[in-house]
């Protein structure tokens, strides 16, 4: 089955450290995404990638980052420079820049 | 700025009734109109996807309706079940800019009671 796979589901961070979240998908899509949603907001952009080893910042990019050295892989990293981390990540991949979306089962970050 | 409301921000109803949820959006011009469903603590999952031009489309129990005159879409649930317990997203796509131009709205809670 194609899809898109988020790990892991449940992630605790302490103070000051930094965590990775995972986002692999097997549709042979171009793009992909990572979301933030905090509860009644709408889900807001973090970073996309349209292609191999590019991306740009979405709307509240500060204290995170990431890479895609491949197709199949868009890896969120949390830093110590975002100071309330605490949320529900979504990653989502799409064929084209905007056409068609499929979302992950989402990982959800606590800082303790 | 673009924006996507939706009304009510929860709904409550029993099971077998009818609902209907609202989207309105300042987007314009659009490619397309969205809903997704989400399931507590899971990914939105797709329900619907109209383009300016169409005025309705159907995915089982679940019909969309867009009026792009107005900027208004609504999502109609027949024949309520427990299992359409979760938020419903409405996502307007602009016809420019790229993925940074997706505008979600906030979602409608909707509980279904037996």
């Amino acid at each position: 089955d194609g899809g898109i796979t988020q790990s892991p589901k449940y992630l605790f961070r302490k103070e000051g450290q930094n965590v990775t979240l995972s986002c692999e998908q097997n549709l042979n899509h171009d793009a992909m995404y990572w979301y933030r949603q905090d509860p009644g907001q709408g889900l807001r952009l973090i970073y996309y990638s349209q292609i191999v080893n590019d991306f740009q910042k979405g709307d509240i990019a500060e204290g995170y980052s990431v890479s895609r050295e491949k197709k199949e892989s868009f890896p969120l990293t949390v830093t110590s420079a975002q100071k309330n981390p605490t949320a529900f990540y979504l990653c989502a991949s799409s064929i084209a820049d905007g056409h068609g979306y499929t979302f992950g089962s989402g990982t959800r970050l606590t800082v303790v | 700025k673009n924006q996507v409301e939706q009304s009510p921000q929860s709904l409550i109803i029993l099971e077998g009734k009818n609902c209907t949820l609202q989207c309105n959006y300042t987007v314009s011009p659009f490619s397309n109109l969205r809903w997704y469903k989400q399931d507590t603590g899971r990914g939105p999952v797709s329900l619907t996807i109209m383009t300016f031009s169409e005025n309705t489309k159907s995915n089982g129990r679940y019909t969309a309706t867009l009026d792009a005159d107005t900027k208004q879409s609504s999502l109609h649930i027949t024949a309520s079940q427990l299992s359409d317990s979760a938020s419903y997203i409405c996502v307007v796509r602009p016809s420019e800019g790229g993925a940074d131009g997706l505008t979600f709205g906030k979602g409608t809670h909707l509980i279904i009671q037996p």
